[in-house]
Formats: C-alpha cells, sequence, structure tokens
C-alpha cells in the first residue's frame, strides 16, 4: 500500500518566520494530497489540498507545493503566528488512487514562539 | 451547517467489553470513513461505508465492525476489547464516493481500555 514519510517530527519557529514540512510518498497512481491542521483535543482540520494537475497552490498565508517526478510535496506557511501551532499531517491515498482511504504521516508539532 | 459530529466524546471500557461509537455526516455526505489515530501517530484507515455497505477496509480484525443507516449516520463497534485498542477513533465524511473529494472529520471519540 501507499507509504508516506513526513519531516521533520518538531518544528520551532519565531513568530513570523516561515515554516516548511515535507512528505514524500511511494505510490506514483497517487493524486491527491491533503494536509491537516489538529490541535490538542480536536479532530483534523483540512487546510490545503492539491491535486496532481497542478504543481501549487496557495490560500493567504499557506501554500503547498508538489513535484510529482520526485514523488513528495510539502506546506509552507508564511508570516506564522501563536495560534499556527499544532500538529500537521500530510496524507494521500491508497495505493490504486483511492481517494477515500487515505494513509497519513506520522505528523510534524509546529510551535510558533511570541 | 452542521459539521461532522461523534458521540460520545469520551468512554472508559475494561478488557473484553464491547463498544459503540456513533458518527453523523456533514450535511450533504454520503460516505463515512473511520480511523484509528493512536497517541502520537496519524489517523489510521479503518472501513469506509457506503450505500449501507462496507466498500473498504483496513488492515483491522474482525473485531472491528460497523454499519451504515439510511440516514447516511454510521456505527463503529469494537468487540474484545484490547488494551492496544485505547486511542482516539475518527469519523470523515465525504460528499460522493468513488469520486475525488476532501474528508472532513469529526472531532473524534477517546477511548480508554482498562
Amino acid at each position: 500500500g501507499e507509504n508516506v514519510e513526513q519531516h521533520p517530527s518538531t518544528l520551532s519557529v519565531q513568530e513570523g518566520d516561515s515554516a516548511v514540512i515535507k512528505c514524500t510518498y511511494s505510490d506514483s497512481a497517487s493524486n491527491y494530497f491533503p494536509w491537516y491542521k489538529q490541535e490538542l483535543g480536536k479532530g483534523p482540520q483540512l487546510i490545503i489540498d492539491i491535486r496532481s494537475n497542478v504543481g501549487e497552490k496557495k490560500d493567504q498565508r499557506i501554500a503547498v507545493t508538489l513535484n510529482k517526478t520526485a514523488k513528495h510535496f510539502s506546506l509552507h506557511i508564511t508570516e506564522t503566528q501563536p495560534e499556527d501551532s499544532a500538529v500537521y499531517f500530510c496524507a494521500a491515498p491508497a495505493r490504486g488512487g483511492s481517494n477515500y482511504k487515505l494513509t497519513f504521516g506520522k505528523g510534524t508539532l509546529l510551535t510558533v514562539n511570541p | 451547517d452542521a459539521g461532522v459530529t461523534q458521540s460520545p466524546t469520551h468512554l472508559i471500557k475494561t478488557r473484553g467489553q464491547q463498544v459503540t461509537l456513533r458518527c453523523s455526516p456533514k450535511s450533504g455526505h454520503d460516505t463515512v470513513s473511520w480511523y484509528q489515530q493512536a497517541l502520537g501517530q496519524g489517523p489510521q484507515f479503518i472501513f469506509q461505508y457506503y450505500e449501507e455497505e462496507e466498500r473498504q477496509r483496513g488492515n483491522f480484525p474482525d473485531r472491528f465492525s460497523g454499519h451504515q443507516f439510511p440516514n447516511y449516520s454510521s456505527e463503529l463497534n469494537v468487540n474484545a476489547l484490547l488494551l492496544g485498542d485505547s486511542a482516539l477513533y475518527l469519523c470523515a465524511s465525504s460528499p460522493r464516493q468513488g469520486v475525488t473529494d476532501t474528508q472532513y472529520f469529526g472531532p473524534g471519540t477517546r477511548l480508554t481500555v482498562l
């Protein structure tokens, strides 16, 4: 099945700095890549996603880039704020491109220091 | 527009007991997926229901079973509970099975097995 590797496992930045989280996947048939933010005691919240027909997508301070050749995608957060502190997960669909069976990375704990 | 709801919020059981968790999907969604999230890990896919049938299943034993009702709500049942079943159980809903659509998660049910 799909294997998703996520790095780093923890990331600490100063408020206003940028943060980058990277993920690699194994199944070249995968065509949909969401990113989720999970705050303590809550369920994962979809923050941005990208499909394989585009290389980059941006939504205000958040952007995702996709390199299908290298099979990796990254989350970029600019002008970080303390409320960005949370665990971030990347995901990719299981083998065969089934978008309803997501395989998640192990998560990145982002801490934004005021 | 109500999001995905889950009940109960927390549950404490002892080994060998059985448990039922409930999920109501987001309005307009007809597909429900269940995930298990152990502490410090990403969510792991358990199974998915569409049209009241289990459509896909992850690597979980038969002790894990489910059901979907005509109103699209769903239940997750776990029999013969083990200590290792302690986790956050997440429900996610999607608007159309088999189509590339995003999954929206509920807040989860925290299950503790003593």
